[in-house]
């Protein structure tokens, strides 16, 4: 079953904080985040595993609890370079293929 | 390396015509996918390949076919190609099922 993302577009200013989230109705082993800019392949993020952890890299950080059965993704102090679709990929057990969310449009402005 | 790449990039074809569209990975993954991508509506899971001989369905699989003979290739095949087959067509590969995917650069397929 397809995740769930919100919000489904936002438009920051550089500088401003956002939040992206991930929920499922079905129990999560895995959540997978992927950035997507217009007209290119998706490029890898990062991955939780069941067990709550909360992972990041530079000022891109998502935290996972997996009681919820959610993610958020959390951008601090956008750049420009953010500018993309972000998307999900959450997956159900260690045999089953990501299912991936509808995305979520970002786009900064300066 | 070259990671995952696809050919073409770009194709029009009319309604009902065939074709495939290659998909080549040099990292050794044992894992590969073909997703379709269509405006708003994120990624979808077409076929995977867990190895080579290895194939089973997505969430999408009517009016494709694969085939992977190869660690390295995996090519997926449309047959009486639809309007609704519209699309850009991505295909991934990754080391185990639940572990990053690196996808190629796309084909924009168009049906007309």
């Amino acid at each position: 079953q397809q995740p769930v993302q919100s919000p489904q577009a936002v438009i920051l200013r550089e500088g401003e904080d956002a939040v992206i989230n991930c929920s499922s109705s079905k129990a999560l082993y895995s959540v997978h985040w992927y950035r997507q800019k217009h007209g290119e392949a998706p490029v890898f993020l990062m991955i939780l595993l069941k067990g709550g952890e909360q992972k990041g890299h530079d000022k891109i950080s998502a935290s996972f609890n997996e009681k919820k059965q959610q993610s958020s993704l959390y951008l601090t102090a956008s750049q420009l370079s953010y500018s993309g679709t972000y998307f999900c990929g959450t997956g159900g057990s260690g045999n089953t293929p990501l299912v991936f969310g509808k995305g979520t449009r970002l786009s900064v402005i300066a | 390396n070259a990671g995952v790449t696809q050919t073409p990039k770009f194709r029009i074809l009319k309604i009902g015509q065939s074709m495939t569209l290659q998909c080549t990975q040099d990292m050794n993954h044992n894992y590969m996918y073909w997703y379709r991508q269509d405006p708003g509506m994120g990624l979808k899971l077409i076929y995977y390949s867990v190895g080579a001989g290895i194939t089973d369905k997505g969430e999408v699989p009517n009016g494709y076919n694969v085939s992977r003979s190869t660690t390295e290739d995996f090519p997926l095949r449309l047959e009486l190609a639809a309007p609704s087959q519209t699309s850009v067509y991505f295909c991934a590969s990754s080391p185990i099922l639940d572990n990053t995917q690196y996808f190629g650069p796309g084909t924009r397929l168009t049906v007309l």
